[in-house]
């Protein structure tokens, strides 16, 4: 299968800080991805997305980065709050596969007050 | 807003017994999907489903696993004869034309005993 990885299991982030979640995609044909937040018992959340024509989209205090060159894709969190603790994932979408998304392993991200 | 809907949210049932989760995708949406998420783990994709028929299906959506969209707003993920490694969160999610995000339900947490 298609592997969707990140970088690191866990961060702790002091509220206030910036927040960078990290995802490394290995199918250079992805050409769609989106980060997923999901907090526990719930489904995972569409926080942002970006195609692969571009390198960086901004949203509200959030920010995802692509490098194709690399195939790496990053989460950024500005002023990281409480409610912002969950497991984000990243996911890619691979042309021709009925439009499924691949996940990745999940980062959980811990605010502290 | 828009959401797409599950039932039940959580299901107990025995071993080799067949159980039916239901969901209700977001209206005007054309693909479906049912993943599945072990308990710690990633969200794993189980099968998509577009134009009333399976576009793409992983190794673990094997011949105990059927899903049906017997009207023109449900859609149901069959397991027909539980194991315990069945036991997971299965999540319902429908998208729009072409690579678009993904809406996820809240998730049906099943307990096979």
């Amino acid at each position: 299968g298609e592997s969707v990885g990140l970088h690191l299991p866990t961060l702790s982030v002091q509220e206030g800080d910036n927040s960078i979640i990290n995802c490394a995609y290995s199918n250079s044909a992805s050409d769609y991805f989106i980060w997923y937040k999901q907090e526990s018992g719930k489904g995972p959340q569409f926080i942002i997305d970006i195609r692969s024509n571009m390198d960086k989209r901004q949203g509200q205090r959030v920010t995802v980065l692509l490098n194709k060159t690399v195939k790496h894709l990053s989460l950024q969190i500005a002023a990281t709050q409480p409610g912002d603790s969950a497991v984000y994932f990243c996911a890619e979408n691979i042309p021709n596969t009925g439009n499924q998304f691949y996940f990745g392993t999940g980062t959980s991200l811990t605010v502290i007050p | 807003e828009p959401e797409v809907t599950q039932t039940p949210s959580h299901q107990v049932t025995q071993m080799g017994q067949e159980v039916i989760l239901r969901c209700v995708p977001i209206s005007n949406h054309l693909y479906f999907y049912w993943y599945r998420q072990i308990l710690g783990q990633k969200v794993e994709f189980l099968v998509s489903f577009y134009n009333n028929e399976i576009s793409e299906k992983s190794e673990i959506f094997d011949d105990q696993f059927s899903v049906e969209r017997p009207d023109g707003s449900n859609f149901t993920l069959k397991i027909r004869s539980t194991k315990l490694e069945d036991s997971a969160m299965y999540f319902c999610a429908s998208s729009g034309q072409g690579a678009t995000e993904a809406f996820f339900g809240q998730g049906t947490r099943l307990t096979v005993v």
